[in-house]
């Protein structure tokens, strides 16, 4: 099983540019997430979907914005991207909502250099 | 505010011995708590949770302590092997939130 997969891996952009990473789950999961992790810091909380037609801002949500395409896919689109917003992306998807302690599990990142 | 993080940034030990990483949290709403492994280049991974009406819970070659008079967590790794080497995150979920927060991370360096 493939579980969670983003695209893409790499990605260098210019100041102002946009551009839409791409998360897809194979699990049936209802809950997706999107997180970002600076070096030396934990992950930090994006925006996530608890069900199929629901978003929700989390810890860090300025400059971002997403979409549940459909129950599979969650994405995520800077739409002026910043220096700031250089970091790697994770997208996850648990079964039901982390806050009924269901677990997480990430795809492999985006790593994103905005110069 | 909630936070989570850890005493030390990097961990050595050596192959066989017992690793023993801590986590502090300071958020005492928070009942439900994961460590997670994370490989270089690739997303973390499960380990084990705890659920704050337990003190320790075990499973293959970890265990998780749960002090929660001092909030404080640790992660217990028996038999310390080369494939441990990792970052090692703590995290913490607040009852009724969906926020995972999680703390800084340790790198556990594993030597022959």
């Amino acid at each position: 099983n493939a579980g969670v997969t983003q695209t893409p891996k790499f990605q260098v952009l210019k100041t102002g540019q946009s551009m839409t990473l791409q998360c897809a789950q194979d699990m049936n999961h209802n809950s997706m997430y999107w997180y970002r992790q600076d070096p030396g810091m934990g992950l930090r909380l994006i925006y996530y979907s608890a069900s199929e037609g629901t978003t929700d801002k989390g810890e860090v949500p300025n400059g971002y914005n997403v979409s549940r395409l459909n129950k599979r896919e969650f994405s995520l689109r800077l739409e002026s991207a910043a220096p700031s917003q250089t970091s790697v992306y994770f997208c996850a998807s648990s079964l039901d909502r982390v806050a009924t302690n269901e677990k997480l599990f990430f795809g492999s990142g985006t790593q994103l250099s905005v110069l | 505010g909630e936070s989570v993080g850890l005493h030390l940034p990097t961990l050595s030990v050596q192959e066989g011995d017992n690793s023993i990483i801590n986590c502090a949290y300071s958020n005492s709403a928070s009942d439900y708590f994961i460590w997670y492994k994370q490989e270089s280049g690739k997303g973390p991974q499960f380990i084990i949770d705890i659920r704050s009406n337990m003190d320790k819970r075990q499973g293959q070659r970890v265990t998780v302590l749960l002090n929660k008079t001092v909030k404080h967590l640790s992660l217990q790794i028996a038999a310390t092997q080369p494939g441990d080497s990792a970052v090692y995150f703590c995290a913490e979920i607040a009852t009724g939130t969906d926020k995972l927060i999680f703390g800084t991370g340790t790198r556990l360096q594993v030597f022959p």
